[in-house]
């Protein structure tokens, strides 16, 4: 079946630790975003891409890197920068209007 | 900043009652307005969407109307159901000039239908 996979489904970061987030698709997708969800929030962009080897920064991006290597793949590294990283992480990818998300990170610092 | 409002945050309805849930936007350059649906633990998923051509699309029990001059489009969903009960997000999508499509969410509203 075709869609997006993140991984880990649930994940614990204590102080001062670096956590990557995985997204990988399979739906042949020019672009790849990352959102992040806290309660009453909605969805606020973190990071997108367009194509290998390039992104670009959303509303959030401070303490969060990405890195686009391949088309499939598009992996957040949440730093020890954010001060604030407890929440509900979605990947998602588009070829047009529609977005297709995956089921989601949730990140929870100890 | 582009803005897409959402209202109410949450609501409640009785099972075979109508919901309607409201958003308004500030930019015209928006071009495309998806509602998502998202049940707990999951992402969301695409409900329906319209584009501001036409001012209403019907799918089911689900019906998006737009008003392009007042810059609003609501959800109205008909016949609730207990299984409807969810997280709704309405968003706009415009075209970033040398980037990508981008979504803006509006804040989500939790509908509760009650058995």
């Amino acid at each position: 079946d075709g869609g997006i996979t993140q991984s880990p489904k649930y994940l614990f970061r204590k102080e001062g630790q670096n956590v990557t987030l995985s997204c990988e698709q399979n739906l042949n997708h020019d672009a790849m975003y990352w959102y992040r969800q806290d309660p009453g929030q909605g969805l606020r962009l973190i990071y997108y891409s367009q194509i290998v080897n390039d992104f670009q920064k959303g509303d959030i991006a401070e303490g969060y890197s990405v890195s686009r290597e391949k088309k499939e793949s598009f992996p957040l590294t949440v730093t020890s920068a954010q001060k604030n990283p407890t929440a509900f992480y979605l990947c998602a990818s588009s070829s047009g209007y529609g977005y297709t998300f995956g089921s989601g990170t949730r990140l929870t610092v100890v | 900043q582009q803005q897409v409002k959402q209202s109410p945050q949450s609501l409640i309805v009785q099972k075979g009652g109508i919901s309607i849930i409201n958003c308004a936007y500030e930019n015209t350059a928006f071009d495309y307005f998806p509602w998502y649906q998202q049940f707990p633990g999951k992402g969301p998923a695409l409900l329906i969407a319209i584009r501001p051509d036409v001012s209403e699309k019907k799918e089911g029990r689900f019906t998006i109307s737009f008003n392009k001059s007042a810059k609003q489009f609501s959800l109205h969903i008909m016949d609730s159901q207990p299984g409807d009960s969810a997280t709704y997000f309405c968003a706009a999508s415009n075209w970033v000039p040398g980037s990508a499509r981008q979504l803006t969410f509006g804040s989500g509203t939790q509908l509760t239908v009650l058995p």
